[in-house]
């Protein structure tokens, strides 16, 4: 069974700073959909970014970029500039290509403090 | 990105009451939709899982009788709550995936708060 491990409950970042997040997964799969979710205090979820396993070039979306790593099965989430708006919980999570159930890892809580 | 609605947005109902939960695709065919519970502060619980014009199959620990979930055709899956007691207050989130989009990335209702009283 896959499982996505984010192992930083909380985080705080000062407004325009860099912040990375962690997320570990398992799964036995060659192929698969990694993502990260954002859920601000409306708690709608937002999709971030999302990652293709087979391609190897990282995704970037504006201020967002990820550092996959596949042998590690790491799956990290850079936040460049952070802005207030970026106060929220973030889930990192995984959808394998035969299935459609989307797992997720227990959220880290980023705090960006002016 | 395609547009799933969740209704409603938060609902109150007394103890021993039915409660139900409609999640829509608004611009795209779902295939498959689920349905999640949140606890306060905690991460995204599947708890069924439905295809259109089939029985949702529901995760371990999941009371199907209790949690009752139609799909009935590609737009909408209902989630109903049914003799609701004050443990059952959470937040309950769907998502869907399908055609005319992609059948991995998962859209997201906005959400019901539930609180029995």
């Amino acid at each position: 069974a896959q499982t996505v491990t984010q192992s930083q409950p909380e985080m705080s970042v000062q407004e325009a700073e860099t912040v990375t997040l962690s997320c570990t997964y398992d799964t036995s799969e060659s192929n698969y959909y990694l993502f990260w979710y954002k859920q601000p205090p409306s708690r709608q979820m937002i999709l971030v970014i999302r990652q293709e396993a087979y391609k190897q070039q990282n995704a970037t979306e504006n201020r967002f970029s990820v550092n996959f790593q596949k042998a590690a099965k790491s799956f990290s989430l850079k936040i460049s500039d952070s802005q207030l708006g970026d106060t929220a919980m973030y889930f990192c999570a995984f959808v394998s290509t035969g299935g459609f159930k989307t797992i997720f890892g227990a959220g880290t809580r980023l705090f960006v403090k002016a | 990105g395609a547009v799933v609605s969740q209704h409603p947005s938060w609902v109150i109902c007394k103890s021993g009451t039915s409660v139900k939960i409609e999640c829509r695709s608004l611009d795209f065919q779902a295939t498959t939709m689920f349905w999640y519970r949140q606890f306060p502060k905690q991460s995204l619980m599947l708890m069924a899982t439905s295809n259109e014009g089939s029985k949702a199959t529901y995760e371990q620990g999941v009371e199907k009788d209790k949690f009752l979930i139609n799909h009935a055709s590609l737009t909408l899956s209902t989630l109903t709550v049914t003799s609701a007691h004050p443990e059952d207050s959470s937040f309950y989130i769907c998502s869907a995936t399908g055609t005319g989009g992609s059948n991995t990335e998962a859209f997201f209702g906005q959400g019901t708060r539930l609180t029995v009283v």
